[in-house]
């Protein structure tokens, strides 16, 4: 069955950069785009972007410019997002979600905190 | 951007209870209307797409429906399971956008 097992909770300073990552199982993980979606603390959710891992082109929220690369590893069907600069406002849940939005992971939290 | 906006934010029903939750698009959307339902724990599930296409495995208690810039989910006859969150996403133009979200809670 698919499934995407994204890694664990960060505890990172201002300023600091990030890598998180979102391992996927069960289909071919070159076919599908791979989304990234972040959610802060009770607010809705954000489109931050997607790779295409078959040849890793990507495509990104105006808004993440500059604060999110993705990129993925085919060798181990593994997506990552790094998110670089860090503040307050990147204290946020970031899903990874297969591009047909299926299949979500299970987020990841990422604190930001000095 | 195309903004969405759903209501009402907060939607207090009993079980058995008939509710319909609505999303509103700042501009015309053709349809391209999905729906999400995320648990306490976090986890997100895909309801409905296309307006009104269930996802695999998900009961015929929920409906969608709408066209243009108004859409809406229905359950028909509430679950102790259903109460969550519940929100819209647009996909007729990038990015794509979620609505503010739904708390659906026991009354």
């Amino acid at each position: 069955q698919v499934q995407l097992q994204q890694s664990g909770a960060e505890l990172v300073k201002p300023g600091s950069s990030v890598k998180i990552s979102c391992k996927a199982s069960g289909y071919t993980f070159t076919s599908y785009d791979m989304h990234w979606i972040k959610q802060q603390p009770g607010n809705g959710l954000e489109w931050i972007g997607w790779i295409y891992p078959g040849n890793g082109n990507t495509k990104y929220n105006q808004k993440f410019n500059g604060k999110a690369t993705l990129t993925a590893d085919k060798s181990s069907s593994t997506a990552y997002m790094q998110l670089s600069s860090l503040t307050s406002e990147d204290s946020a849940v970031y899903f990874c979600a297969r591009e047909d939005l299926k299949y979500w992971g299970q987020g990841v939290m990422v604190t930001v905190s000095s | 951007d195309i903004q969405m906006t759903q209501s009402p934010s907060s939607l207090p029903a009993s079980l058995g209870e008939r509710v319909t939750i609505s999303c509103r698009a700042s501009q015309g959307i053709s349809n391209n209307l999905n729906w999400y339902q995320q648990k306490p724990d976090g986890t997100i599930k895909p309801l409905i797409y296309y307006t009104s296409n269930l996802q695999s495995g998900v009961p015929s208690r929920f409906s969608g429906s709408g066209s243009g810039t108004d859409y809406s989910l229905t359950i028909s006859s509430l679950e102790p399971e259903d109460f969550a969150m519940y929100y819209c996403q647009q996909d007729a133009s990038f990015p794509p956008t979620f609505g503010g979200g739904t708390k659906l809670e026991l009354k």
